[in-house]
């Protein structure tokens, strides 16, 4: 199954900065999702760019897709130390019925 | 109340008991999850279920059952535990109304073998 790969593992910040995390996939995809999780909790889901969408905005949130190179990235503008969290692509496969999940980004904010 | 709802929170057993975890739903969804998270490791699909009488494994259902009773209520089981299965399981949910189909996930549930 189509599994995304986020880069970096690790991102530490100052509150105010931008965080951006990237995912890379393999295959066709239908669209692809971000989620968050806080520490020890259930994953959250963020935000959902389509195929043939290529930037998505919700509030603080840019999400960008770029089919030829199968990428994607998140980002975060004037970050908070709420921000804190692992954050997960989820891309969704053409003939896929599932979504799978990688290993995440740790994003910490330092106030 | 919560949407997606996993018991216990946490739970601590021995090799070789059998544990059941539930999960129960408030959402109607009729597509229900089970997945592992591990350090290091990301998310691992365990089973999935499309409605009540669709069961499919995932990629590491071995060691691994589920029945899904109803519409709301999805269990997984760990016929004889063992200590590889520390981990902690989520219980996620999505209504399958085509391709920009989201998941709800439970708050999950800490599963410690000894």
């Amino acid at each position: 199954s189509q599994q995304g790969e986020e880069d970096p593992q690790a991102l530490s910040i100052q509150e105010g900065e931008n965080a951006t995390m990237n995912c890379s996939y393999k295959t066709s995809i239908n669209n692809l999702q971000w989620y968050r999780q806080n520490s020890g909790r259930g994953l959250v889901h963020l935000i959902l760019i389509r195929s043939n969408e290529r930037e998505k905005h919700s509030g603080r949130l840019r999400v960008t897709l770029d089919t030829s190179k199968k990428s994607s990235s998140l980002l975060i503008t004037a970050s908070r130390a709420a921000d804190t969290a692992s954050y997960f692509c989820a891309p969704k496969e053409t003939s896929g019925s599932r979504l799978t999940f990688g290993e995440g980004t740790q994003l910490t904010v330092n106030p | 109340d919560a949407d997606v709802t996993q018991t216990p929170r946490n739970r601590i057993t021995k090799t070789g008991k059998r544990i059941m975890l539930e999960c129960s739903q408030t959402k109607g969804h009729d597509r229900m999850y089970w997945y592992r998270q591990d350090p290091g490791l990301g998310l691992r699909l365990i089973y999935y279920s499309f409605d009540v009488k669709d069961i499919n494994k995932g990629e590491i259902s071995d060691g691994y059952s589920v029945s899904r009773q109803a519409q709301a209520k999805f269990s997984l089981s760990l016929e004889s535990a063992i200590p590889n299965q520390t981990a902690l399981y989520f219980c996620a949910t999505s209504d399958g109304q085509g391709p920009g189909e989201k998941l709800f996930f439970g708050s999950g549930t800490q599963l410690s073998v000894l």
